[in-house]
């Protein structure tokens, strides 16, 4: 299994709609996971961390599902400032930096 | 404000020159970071640093060199041993240690080569 995997999308939803990304990565003894967010030509930024079982912040949510190695993000009544590339993080084995995902692209429309 | 400046933003360079991108941060982080992108991909991990005079290799360092004298500052230099350097370069800080928590961008260089 490689690091961490993305689905790479795109994924097209209309305004309002609820999608859902998921992430699986490999080391199984990571202990902090992130979402950042890229926009079209940026830098990343951070989203959402995730410590523990999950996290919510607004619209969006984060789980964690340890014994299957995968953690999601939950994205719930979409805006067009949504549409973006989302792309999971996991620490290297070594757990001094972090590995990206080759990120999931959303496009909201009206 | 505190933050990370990268320069130059674009960049263009023939085939067999060496170039240096510039990092610096005044976020007082131990930790900085070089990665790359190519379009449609994910960050690549060139080198990272921990500390001041200490650096390692990530995935894919071939053709890349940095140095870390200051805490401040981590530049990147392209030699012409990079067959493929055309790329998006981003630089990062953090705090350092196991599980490393939130990083901070700059802005990134676009290198082309002619």
């Amino acid at each position: 299994r490689k690091e961490v995997e993305q689905d790479p999308g795109p994924f097209n939803v209309p305004e309002g709609a609820t999608v859902a990304f998921n992430c699986t990565y490999s080391n199984s003894a990571s202990q902090s996971f992130f979402w950042y967010r890229q926009d079209c030509r940026k830098e990343p930024k951070l989203l959402m961390s995730v410590y523990s079982s999950g996290n919510e912040d607004g619209r969006f949510t984060a789980q964690l599902n340890r014994a299957s190695q995968y953690i999601s993000l939950l994205i719930r009544d979409s805006k067009l400032s949504d549409s973006a590339t989302y792309l999971c993080v996991v620490p290297l084995n070594s757990g001094y930096a972090l590995n990206f995902g080759k990120g999931t692209s959303l496009l909201v429309t009206p | 404000d505190g933050g990370i400046t990268q320069s130059p933003k674009y960049l263009f360079r023939k085939e067999g020159q060496n170039v240096t991108l510039s990092c610096e941060q005044n976020l007082n982080h131990d930790a900085m970071y070089w990665y790359r992108q190519d379009p449609g991909q994910g960050l690549r991990l060139i080198y990272y640093s921990q500390i001041v005079n200490d650096f390692q290799k990530g995935d894919i360092a071939e053709g890349y060199s940095v140095s870390r004298e200051k805490k401040e500052s981590f530049p990147l230099t392209v030699t012409s041993a990079q067959k493929n350097p055309t790329a998006f370069y981003l630089c990062a800080s953090g705090l350092r240690g196991p599980n490393t928590g939130e990083l901070f961008f700059g802005e990134g260089s676009r290198l082309t080569v002619l």
